[in-house]
């Protein structure tokens, strides 16, 4: 029930396309919903994080999408470059108890 | 600039010995955790700290041990006990515990000689 699953673990996209990167989780009860992105040999950044009292958050080409009902939470990449190549890990968590991570995705954009 | 510094970026232990591994951070920051990182394993927790001197076991605390005398600090001792310690270290701070956003140094690589 603590798991967040993340899909795909590998993703190729050709520059100007739409990256989505997807997860799924049990726990109806988590209330915190961030990605974190990761650049190699670096630790990861806060990229964007999302509450369950909306739909939709949107930073600049980044947006996340929730499905509270479906238990699902997506990152898109709009026009994506090159220099979004990294990991990307997605998370929740509930209340005071710990961040879960997915186990990641590694993202790479065909110049 | 406010942040968090892991050093060294890469250490190397034979085996039989234990290393520790430094995190500071300057953030201010209540709550401090130790992650471990695997190719395709995600981020397992090791240990955290929601406050100074006090910490708790993480799903991985197995062959570490940590020590929080300070806020600033929160060093990780990876011991002779742990028996595959070849990984990526990372330290990360929030500002407490919890559903808060986490602010990540740049890790440090273990390698067994």
């Amino acid at each position: 029930q603590q798991q967040v699953k993340q899909s795909p673990q590998s993703l190729i996209v050709q520059k100007g396309g739409i990256s989505i990167i997807n997860c799924a989780y049990e726990n109806t009860a988590f209330d915190y919903f961030p990605w974190y992105q990761q650049f190699p040999g670096k630790g990861p950044a806060l990229l964007i994080a999302i509450r369950p009292d909306v739909s939709e958050k949107k930073e600049g080409r980044f947006t996340i999408s929730f499905n509270k009902s479906a238990k699902q939470f997506s990152l898109h990449i709009m026009d994506s470059q090159p220099g979004d190549s990294a990991t990307y890990f997605c998370a929740a968590s509930e209340g005071d108890d710990k961040i879960i991570f997915g186990k990641g995705t590694r993202l790479h954009i065909l110049p | 600039d406010g942040g968090i510094t892991q050093s060294p970026k890469y250490l190397f232990r034979k085996e039989g010995q234990n290393v520790t591994l430094s995190c500071e951070q300057n953030l201010n920051h209540d709550a401090m955790y130790w992650y471990r990182q695997d190719p395709g394993q995600g981020l397992r927790l090791i240990y955290y700290s929601q406050i100074v001197n006090d910490f708790q076991k993480g799903d991985i605390a197995e062959g570490y041990s940590v020590s929080r005398e300070k806020k600033e600090s929160f060093p990780l001792t990876v011991t002779s006990a742990q028996k595959n310690p070849t990984a990526f270290y990372l330290c990360a701070s929030s500002n407490r515990f919890g559903n808060q956003p986490q602010h990540f140094g740049d890790g440090t690589r273990l390698s067994i000689l």
